[in-house]
């Protein structure tokens, strides 16, 4: 069945520390890849998307991420997190059809 | 512009009964979308719409209809509410849906918090 697969549920850092959530996706063909954050009592805000060209996509934030189309993943990084940046986080899939469909999300917690 | 914005942001309802969460977009968006939000299921989706006149089921219609009677408005009517029903709501809208395109990506509401008693 076609899905996107959040690697993470429940990640901690102490700030400075780098990060990597893993996401990866079944659908076939071309896909727009996207990634939304969602701060504590705010809505789904959008971080980064990939359509074509350079797979090294850059965010707000100093947030990034890279595009393995034979591996299937869209995977977001950022080398120092900040307290600022705890949130959930959930990779997101444009395949065929009109909506996005979305990872199971990745809940970030940063500490001082 | 206020974007998207959904009413109300909290409501208790009692199994049974009906509700609609109301959603307006001010950006002139052909697309419209409801989704539910539980625990670690991530976000899934209810409803969608191509334009007004224009709707079609997502991956977890039952017990939800909606409406698109306008390109602003995209209501998301519950009828005979049941405990399985408490979730958060969010209704998101785009411009165009088609791919590589920046006009696809999704603008987000604030969210409906309800719970079905």
């Amino acid at each position: 069945a076609q899905s996107v697969s959040q690697h993470n549920h429940h990640v901690i850092l102490s700030e400075a520390a780098s990060l990597e959530l893993g996401c990866n996706y079944s659908y076939g063909g071309t896909v727009n890849l996207f990634w939304y954050v969602q701060y504590p009592g705010q809505h789904l805000q959008l971080l980064l998307k990939y359509f074509s060209g350079d797979p090294l996509v850059k965010g707000i934030k100093g947030f990034e991420a890279e595009f393995i189309k034979s591996k299937f993943s869209f995977n977001l990084r950022k080398p120092s997190v900040q307290w600022s940046d705890t949130a959930e986080y959930f990779c997101a899939v444009k395949a065929s059809g009109y909506a996005l469909n979305f990872g199971k999300g990745t809940s970030l917690l940063v500490t001082p | 512009n206020a974007g998207v914005t959904q009413t109300p942001k909290f409501h208790i309802l009692k199994i049974g009964q009906s509700m609609t969460l109301q959603c307006t977009q001010d950006m002139n968006h052909n697309y419209m979308y409801w989704y539910r939000q539980d625990p670690g299921m991530g976000l899934k989706l209810i409803y969608y719409s191509v334009g007004a006149g224009i709707t079609d089921k997502g991956e977890v219609p039952n017990g939800y209809n909606v409406s698109r009677s306008t390109t602003e408005d995209f209501p998301l009517r519950l009828e005979l509410a049941a405990p399985s029903q408490t979730s958060v709501y969010f209704c998101a809208s785009s411009y165009a849906a088609g791919q590589s395109s920046g006009a696809n990506v999704l603008t987000f509401g604030a969210g409906s918090r309800l719970t079905v008693l």
